[in-house]
């Protein structure tokens, strides 16, 4: 059954620190999607992507944050200078279409900021 | 951020009992409906969605309500088994767009 993957699972960081989280969405899927879940709280929506360029993104998403899809298969999220705060479980997700379907997550990456 | 209200923190049932799991929403704008089982150390798993047009879908052993007046929906998993041990979340979207997340509830079945 095709997966949304996602690396690294851990990725410690001190702060101020530019992190690179890498998906790989699954390959017949058009949208794409970065969540977060800060401990003890909810998932919250960080952006979407469609057609090569962001097609929503919320207020989280600031400067300090950009959204690549350098080749066919691989969608990252960027942060480039990691604060405290930015420590969270960062989903990837995808969907074949974005209209009432079930967007499929990836297994998640634990960000520790130190 | 309080659209998506799961007000019970945890449930408690005996295996093979039935599990009730509610959600309340406040946007009027959704109009897609999903539920998603959580492990920990795992990404959430689709389980079972439900368009606004419909009140009801069913799939094996899971069934989503809707009443949109009501502005709630409900999960049910019967017969409940140890392994649907997990934490259970609501989402909700509006024209497909990014998804809105309840707290979650953390269902324990008993054997």
């Amino acid at each position: 059954e095709p997966e949304v993957t996602q690396t690294p699972s851990h990725q410690v960081t001190q702060m101020g620190q530019e992190v690179i989280l890498r998906c790989v969405p699954i390959s017949n899927h058009l949208y794409f999607y970065w969540y977060r879940q800060i401990l003890g709280q909810k998932v919250e929506f960080l952006v979407s992507f469609y057609n090569n360029e962001i097609s929503e993104k919320s207020e989280i998403f600031d400067d300090q944050f950009s959204v690549e899809r350098p080749d066919g298969s691989n969608f990252t999220l960027k942060i480039r200078s990691t604060k405290l705060e930015d420590s969270a479980m960062y989903f990837c997700a995808s969907t074949a279409e974005s209209s009432y379907n079930e967007q499929f997550f990836g297994p998640g990456t634990r960000l520790t900021v130190l | 951020d309080q659209q998506v209200k799961q007000n019970s923190p945890s449930l408690s049932v005996q295996e093979g009992r039935i599990s009730i799991l509610n959600c309340d929403y406040t946007n009027s704008m959704f109009d897609y409906f999903l539920w998603y089982k959580k492990y920990p150390a795992e990404g959430p798993t689709f389980l079972i969605s439900i368009s606004s047009i419909k009140d009801k879908n069913e799939d094996g052993r899971f069934t989503v309500f809707l009443n949109k007046s009501a502005k709630h929906l409900s999960l049910h998993i019967v017969p409940s088994q140890p392994g649907d041990s997990a934490v259970y979340f609501c989402a909700a979207s509006a024209r497909g767009n990014k998804l809105v997340f309840g707290a979650g509830t953390i269902l324990r079945v008993k054997s």
